[in-house]
């Protein structure tokens, strides 16, 4: 299966600044996830990451506040701006287990990054 | 709409077996995952069920039925390291976005 590599590992930010997390695939992949998670409770997705094309957003985020870029199969960048206090979690991407190409088997994700905002 | 069920906690014994259900309502059906997640990690990939009936790997196996909308993992021989969040996610259709629940926390006590 991938094996993502997500940076940074964790971060604490002032309120108003911008923090961008990178994660690399080892493989070539059709699509990247990226999802919240706020403490205690479970995956929130915030869009699906394509290459070539616009991110797709979930209900209640917007591009202004989290662009993403995909330039590339194998990496793809979240930036979390004007951070407020709200936005502090854990930010993960996840990416089909699968090789391009292949039957599909499953999700990965990346090691997350804790932001912390003051 | 599309929802997902699961029990917000859980208490079992070291040594013994423990069952946590998850009920599914999606709009189509293309799998049901199960990961596990401990404080301050990633979700690690325990199972996925495509098929229905009971699917084993080692101590833990994943058991589903479409018809019903249900899965359950099971858990033997439970050690304090399985300690931890179990997530259930169904894949509704082929663009590969899963529907999480929200997790079953997982308290092993000796």
């Amino acid at each position: 299966s991938a094996v993502i590599s997500q940076k940074p590992s964790r971060d604490i930010c002032q309120r108003g600044t911008s923090l961008t997390i990178q994660c690399q695939v080892d493989s070539q992949v059709t699509m990247m996830f990226w999802y919240r998670q706020q403490p205690g409770q479970s995956l929130t997705l915030i869009a699906t990451a394509n290459q070539g094309s616009e991110a797709t957003y979930e209900s209640g985020f917007v591009i202004d506040k989290f662009p993403i870029s995909r330039p590339n199969l194998t990496f793809s960048t979240l930036t979390v701006s004007n951070m407020s206090p709200e936005d502090s979690s854990i930010y993960l991407c996840s990416v089909s287990s699968t090789p391009l190409g292949s039957p599909f088997y499953g999700y990965t994700f990346g090691s997350g990054t804790r932001l912390t905002v003051v | 709409g599309q929802n997902i069920d699961q029990p917000t906690e859980m208490t079992a014994t070291e040594g013994a077996i423990v069952q946590i259900n998850c009920t599914y309502q999606t709009s189509g059906f293309n799998g049901l995952f199960w990961y596990q997640q401990h404080a301050g990690e990633a979700p690690t990939f325990l199972s996925y069920n495509v098929l229905d009936g009971l699917e084993e790997k080692g101590r833990f196996s994943s058991f589903l039925s479409r018809s019903k909308g249900y899965s359950y993992l099971l858990l033997k021989e439970l050690q304090m390291k399985d300690s931890a969040s179990y997530l259930c996610a169904a894949l509704p259709d082929s663009n590969y976005q899963l529907i999480w629940g929200a997790g079953t926390k997982l308290i092993i006590k000796p």
